[in-house]
């Protein structure tokens, strides 16, 4: 099993839809969590970082961590076909003095006109 | 945010040669990382680049396939040895946040393919 686990889509919806992309984690060690968006060619961009269990919301984002059910999820509200990428979530947890991340596989997003 | 350059971009290189990717912050940083991202795959940590001392390898990547530098707070080498088809990749260096967060700031790649 996958530390980490995460729907790779792909995804698509129409222009000014609720997007709702979700991980599930078994390992209770992990700390941190986050979410990046990568555009092709590029690489990933930090979009969310979230500490503790609940929602911390920002513009069109909101990221919404349950540690009790090892699940997260990131919600795009009023979606732009400027959101089309993949996102990656990702978790952290101390290792050796470091934190480290572990990625999910990505979810590729399309937002259609 | 740091920001994080990466050279080459691409390369596209012989069976048996050998490429080394630099990476370079705006700003000084305790934590460097490097990864490697399939076609079509997520990241996969290959080392955490230490300053003054030598790197901390996950399990799967070794020094002898995998040299990597770090010789000041703001840069590092990966180098890919003798390069192997299955080597063909995107290359990512990324930078820690600080504050102990376990964010990182990550450069554009490099996208090397092995013929």
């Amino acid at each position: 099993q996958k530390e980490v686990e995460q729907d790779p889509g792909p995804l698509s919806v129409p222009e000014g839809a609720i997007v709702s992309l979700n991980c599930t984690y078994s390992n209770s060690a992990f700390q941190y969590f986050m979410w990046y968006r990568q555009y092709s060619r590029k690489g990933p961009e930090l979009l969310m970082y979230t500490y503790s269990s609940g929602n911390k919301e920002d513009g069109r984002f909101t990221a919404q961590v349950d540690k009790s059910s090892k699940y997260i999820s990131l919600f795009i509200r009023d979606s732009q076909p400027s959101d089309s990428a993949t996102y990656l979530c990702a978790m952290s947890s101390l290792i050796q003095g470091a934190q480290k991340l572990v990625f999910g596989q990505g979810t590729r997003l399309t937002i259609n006109p | 945010s740091a920001v994080i350059s990466q050279k080459p971009s691409r390369d596209i290189c012989q069976r048996g040669t050998s490429l080394t990717i630099q990476c370079q912050v705006d700003s000084q940083v305790t934590m460097m990382f490097w990864y490697r991202q399939q076609p079509g795959q997520s990241l996969t940590l290959i080392a955490t680049a230490n300053q003054g001392s030598e790197a901390t390898y996950e399990s799967g990547f070794v020094i002898d396939k995998f040299p990597i530098s770090r010789p000041n707070l703001t840069f590092s080498t990966l180098t890919v040895s003798n390069l192997s088809p299955e080597d063909s990749s995107i290359y990512l260096c990324s930078a820690a946040a600080g504050g102990g967060g376990g964010t990182q700031y990550f450069g554009p790649g490099t996208r090397l393919t092995v013929l």
